[in-house]
């Protein structure tokens, strides 16, 4: 059964500050893996997606990257915003392509 | 419509009392899921449809939980004699291909 784990678990930082947060996964076979924002009260939205045959992905300050065979995924946030303040969540797709499991979470603040 | 619509979006029930939440995927959309998150933890999978068939229902926490898409379109799950720890965020998702998924806003049930 595949488990994911999200370090840290909660993060506060001052505005401007580049990040990273990580996730690890125990099976690498997975199809995918995703990266999605969570804000209080609201559903997910995806960030990225990295395809398993993939590196990395980028979308504007956003930088996700995957080492499969380490299980192993982080995401980079760079010069942090107040607006970035949310909860992100890791999720590898299963080769199935019908499981998506996802970490705890990391839970950021970004002070002005 | 442009998302995957659920509703109620809350809902306070009695323990003992039945529920239902309603998930209308976005149209055409083979894959559906649904999730279950509790406060300040990550989504847990409940169960998973191609269709109309229901092809993994691993994650149902109990035989008080049933889910069903009988058109292959609108999903309904349904929670039946709800406890207390029934209460938590229900999340449906859908997917034409495992590349993205999206996520409702989610039902927020409240049992008391």
């Amino acid at each position: 059964k595949q488990e994911v784990t999200q370090i840290p678990a909660a993060l506060s930082v001052p505005e401007g500050e580049n990040l990273v947060l990580n996730c690890s996964f125990t099976d690498s076979a997975i199809y995918n893996l995703q990266w999605f924002r969570q804000d209080p009260g609201k559903g997910l939205t995806s960030l990225l997606l990295i395809q398993s045959s993939q590196r990395e992905q980028t979308s504007g300050r956003l930088n996700a990257s995957l080492d499969k065979s380490s299980g192993r995924s982080t995401l980079y946030i760079a010069a942090s915003q107040p607006g970035d303040s949310a909860t992100y969540l890791c999720a590898p797709f299963n080769n199935a392509g019908n499981m998506l499991t996802f970490g705890g979470g990391t839970r950021l603040m970004v002070k002005p | 419509g442009a998302g995957v619509s659920q509703s109620p979006r809350y809902k306070v029930a009695k323990r003992g009392q039945d529920v239902a939440l309603r998930c209308d995927p976005i149209s055409g959309h083979v894959s559906l899921f649904w999730y279950q998150q509790a406060l300040g933890q990550g989504p847990e999978f409940l169960t998973y449809f191609q269709n109309e068939a229901q092809l993994d229902k691993s994650g149902l926490p109990s035989d008080r939980f049933f889910a069903e898409r009988p058109e292959g379109s609108v999903s309904t799950l349904k929670i039946q004699r709800t406890q207390q720890e029934d209460s938590a965020v229900y999340l449906c998702a859908s997917t034409p291909d495992s590349y993205t998924i999206y996520f409702g806003e989610g039902s927020w049930l409240t049992v008391v």
